[in-house]
């Protein structure tokens, strides 16, 4: 049961440029929103992580956006470089719960 | 250790063989998740201990997975009577304090290939 929806399911984008990955949930009691980024043969790190009493979250380059009234949030990456290649998972979870639920994932490409 | 460690990195099994996978969580952390990634796929959740507690069973799949973490570090993930479906990356994850409150931190997985 998928309860967390992310695409697109791979993005390809050009150093400078900025990438986008968007994700959807269903659950209204989820309140707590990471982002993971994994390399090949690495497990998850996480990223980014917002609570939805807030609409938006910048560290960096990295920024969630989020959209309770859509059950929606995103992740931008600004300036993308090659080195942020990898894939990118949304979360979502009640916050005191331990059920994680994972998006799909984004194989994310930045080219030089 | 500096890192979740997780042993072996790979693991070939035949069907129906057990299998036994290894989770060293970072020193002191209090829970630790194991997780199962299918190609392709986000992780999903199997099951949680708070010290060696298992508090949280809930996404073992079958009757033939196993987990136990008896002193409260050290975890084990048995899987009894492979079969071609458990082929996946078990993943194990560690945080300092109940829940996941605090960042978990990821080891690097088993792959676990059944054939």
């Amino acid at each position: 049961q998928q309860q967390v929806k992310q695409s697109p399911q791979s993005l390809i984008v050009q150093k400078g440029g900025i990438s986008i990955i968007n994700c959807a949930y269903e659950n209204t009691a989820f309140d707590y929103f990471p982002w993971y980024q994994q390399f090949p043969g690495k497990g998850p790190a996480l990223l980014i992580a917002i609570r939805p009493d807030v609409s938006e979250k910048k560290e960096g380059r990295f920024t969630i956006s989020f959209n309770k009234s859509a059950k929606q949030f995103s992740l931008h990456i600004m300036d993308s470089q090659p080195g942020d290649s990898a894939t990118y998972f949304c979360a979502a979870r009640v916050y005191n719960n331990n059920d994680m639920r994972f998006g799909a994932g984004t194989r994310l490409t930045v080219k030089p | 250790g500096a890192g979740v460690s997780q042993s072996p990195r790979y693991k070939v099994a035949k069907r129906g063989q057990d299998v036994a996978l290894r989770c060293d969580p970072i020193s002191g952390h209090v829970s630790l998740f194991w997780y199962q990634q299918a190609l392709g796929q986000g992780p999903e959740f199997l099951t949680y201990f708070q010290n060696e507690a298992q508090l949280d069973k809930s996404g073992l799949p079958s009757d033939r997975f196993f987990a136990e973490r008896p002193e409260g570090s050290v975890s084990t993930l048995k899987i009894q009577r492979t079969q071609q479906e458990d082929s996946a990356v078990y993943l194990c994850a560690s945080s300092l304090r109940l829940n996941m409150n605090t960042e978990a931190f990821f080891g690097q997985g088993t792959r676990l290939t059944v054939v």
